[in-house]
């Protein structure tokens, strides 16, 4: 099993353009997440969904936007990047959700937008 | 409302010395509270987790941390610190019911030879 995996690792963006950050996890997990880490804010959820055809939003939603296709695939899109989208960027997935379930990450997505 | 408090954005210790990350926590629910650790460039891997039963919980490279309900606590400790154990560590909330896990600010821990 390759777990969750994310594609770029690095990305750098100039200010209006768009981007896909690309999810795969081969866990057959129902949920996954996307989160975004700052320096000295911790994790905060952007994104998630409970299974193919269904996301809803975390904390921070805007500026993005997700998909859920199928099981497998979340890719997150950002339309107008701007610099406050500078983060890395962590994808996660877990079997189920409310049950104390572990969630298993992504190496992360390093993104600059200038 | 739930909520996550990690007390110190840094904690250094020496080689061989006990390991103390804090971590107090709200939750108008029952809590199920973790701890991950992210290396260097990596994302996070899961420590340990409590969800109900026994309140002292044990995890990987020798952590365990203890569910306080009267302190609303749930550090983490390590009886001798590793300079592999070096690493940012997260706590985090969830509870029964809930789809989101909240997340602390994190600690860094530095172990000194």
């Amino acid at each position: 099993n390759a777990g969750v995996t994310q594609t770029p690792k690095f990305r750098i963006l100039k200010i209006g353009q768009s981007m896909t950050l690309q999810c795969t996890q081969d866990m057959n997990h129902n949920y996954m997440y996307w989160y975004r880490q700052d320096p000295g804010m911790g994790l905060k959820l952007i994104y998630y969904s409970v299974g193919a055809g269904i996301t809803d939003k975390g904390e921070v939603p805007n500026g993005y936007n997700v998909s859920r296709s199928t099981t497998e695939d979340f890719p997150l899109r950002l339309e107008l990047a701007a610099p406050s989208q500078t983060s890395v960027y962590f994808c996660a997935s877990s079997e189920t959700s409310g049950s104390g379930n572990e969630q298993f990450f992504g190496p992360g997505t390093r993104l600059t937008v200038l | 409302a739930q909520s996550v408090t990690q007390l110190g954005s840094h904690v250094s210790v020496s080689e061989g010395a006990l390991v103390l990350l804090r971590c107090n926590y709200s939750s108008s629910v029952p809590p199920y509270l973790f701890w991950y650790v992210q290396y260097p460039n990596q994302g996070l891997q899961l420590l340990l987790k409590y969800t109900t039963g026994a309140t002292l919980v044990k995890g990987i490279n020798g952590f365990e941390a203890e569910f306080k309900k009267s302190e609303t606590s749930f550090h983490l400790t390590k009886p001798s610190a590793h300079m592999s154990d070096a690493a940012e560590y997260f706590c985090a909330v969830s509870g029964p019911n809930t789809d989101k896990l909240i997340f602390g600010t994190g600690t860094r821990l530095q172990v000194f030879p």
